[in-house]
């Protein structure tokens, strides 16, 4: 999950094993959810995105769930490969807001081959 | 299609002197939004611009910084004079989103310039 702390949360997987990141959300309001994945060196990449009024939506290998009710998202990532390592972001837009995506602190992904 | 094109990539320079970060935006987008990260804070939005006009620079941390979009395809985020603690990657980001009664749309990164104040 996120963490408001110096060092960011790892998640350490085997090449092949699901991966599932999470993250908790602070507003209420917010009602647009975005997954990025930074690796070394480069900005943030889009991953997928939902809606709020959706609690699921797939990609390719990606699934990413939202519960409203306890303001949680999550990304899933199937038969994860190295190529994943990276750091994942999560980010809340509330439209009825300034339309800017909050970024929490993220989470760093390591697969090991 | 090319992304969001930033330059420098790497930029060192001494205390006090001027720094300026360039960024093309994705043809097309009219929002541009210009970061810094760090270890310490992760992610900030300094500032952005929708239409090449400047919405919020409520980030910006003092005086010393400031940006410009002097047209559609080019933005220019300027410290003058940087101090050490300025240092950080500083990312450029656009979209096509941020208007009202449209959906929300994703931004779409640069790869960042990672600046040292010496």
């Amino acid at each position: 999950g996120e963490s408001v702390g110096l060092h960011l949360p790892t998640l350490s997987v085997q090449e092949g094993d699901n991966s599932i990141i999470n993250c908790a959300y602070s507003n209420s309001a917010s009602d647009y959810f975005i997954w990025y994945k930074q690796e070394s060196g480069k900005g943030p990449q889009f991953i997928i995105d939902i809606r709020s009024n959706m609690d699921k939506r797939q990609g390719q290998r990606v699934t990413v769930l939202l519960n409203k009710t306890v303001k949680h998202l999550s990304l899933q990532i199937a038969a994860t490969q190295p190529g994943d390592s990276a750091v994942y972001f999560c980010a809340e837009i509330a439209s009825g807001g300034s339309y800017i995506p909050t970024f929490g602190r993220g989470t760093s992904l390591i697969v090991h081959p | 299609d090319a992304g969001v094109i930033q330059s420098p990539r790497h930029e060192v320079t001494e205390m006090g002197q001027e720094v300026t970060l360039r960024c093309k935006p994705i043809s097309g987008h009219n929002s541009l939004f210009w970061y810094r990260q760090t270890m310490m804070r992760g992610l900030e939005l300094l500032i952005y611009f929708n239409n090449n006009v400047p919405i919020d620079d409520s980030g910006m941390p003092e005086d010393r910084f400031s940006a410009k979009m002097p047209n559609a395809s080019f933005s220019t985020l300027k410290i003058q004079p940087s101090e050490p603690r300025d240092s950080a990657v500083y990312f450029c980001a656009s979209s096509d989103g941020l208007i009202r009664g449209l959906s929300n749309q994703p931004q779409h990164f640069g790869d960042g310039t990672r600046l040292s104040i010496l």
